[in-house]
């Protein structure tokens, strides 16, 4: 069975700073992951996925993740977060066919960026 | 350009009288399916559908009814809508069933029912 952890359900930083958003995940195959932002009243826009290619993922925005197996984790990184970057962040796993394409959801991490 | 549209976007019903929410997809995607977003849930998935006449229950069923009649439609039907089914909605498509396909999701629909 597929599960997603948040670890924090909110997150503050101020701009320039990096931003660290974590992930842990469980999975009884090898799972697909991605990372989803959310900005109010809109919908949900892909950051970035991993799909058993390179385990450092780069994607949209400077926006990054590493996926560590031996750790289940899939943390978000950016080096220096922009006022534009406060959204929600909903960390997501996928077993693919064998569990007919559902997208499991973390409870998701709300980011705030300070000025 | 690639969209998934979904109508209505603001939606605010009564007890009982029953509703569709329309979704939509221009990109020949076999795979589409509807979740309800809830604080502190994230995204919950209620039906899905692998091709036309082909669906199926998510995590989230009780209450809700779909169709998928056409390739690019899956419209979300609400029989007897009650105040626990206030919430976000998103319909969502992608190619196939494929893990490594990228998902794409409407802009959502607010549904409150009083």
């Amino acid at each position: 069975a597929q599960s997603v952890t948040q670890l924090d359900s909110h997150v503050s930083v101020s701009e320039g700073t990096p931003v660290l958003l974590r992930c842990n995940y469980s999975s009884s195959y090898s799972p697909s992951l991605f990372w989803y932002v959310q900005h109010p009243n809109k919908g949900l826009q892909l950051l970035l996925k991993y799909t058993s290619a390179a385990t450092l993922v780069k994607g949209i925005n400077g926006f990054e993740a590493e996926f560590k197996k031996s750790e289940t984790s899939f943390h978000l990184t950016k080096p220096s977060a922009h006022m534009s970057d406060a959204a929600e962040y909903f960390c997501v796993v996928s077993d693919g066919a064998a569990y007919g394409n559902k997208l499991v959801f973390g409870a998701g991490t709300i980011l705030r960026v300070k000025s | 350009e690639a969209q998934v549209t979904q109508n209505p976007r603001y939606l605010i019903t009564v007890t009982g009288k029953k509703l569709t929410v329309t979704c939509s997809q221009n990109m020949n995607h076999e795979y589409m399916s509807w979740y309800r977003q809830d604080p502190g849930l994230g995204l919950r998935q209620i039906y899905y559908s692998m091709n036309v006449e082909v669906t199926d229950k998510g995590d989230v069923p009780e209450g809700y009814k779909v169709s998928r009649k056409e390739k690019r439609n899956f419209p979300l039907i609400l029989e007897s809508p009650s105040p626990n089914q206030t919430s976000l909605y998103f319909c969502a498509s992608s190619l196939s069933l494929n893990s490594g396909n990228t998902i794409y999701f409407g802009e959502g629909s607010w549904l409150t029912v009083v």
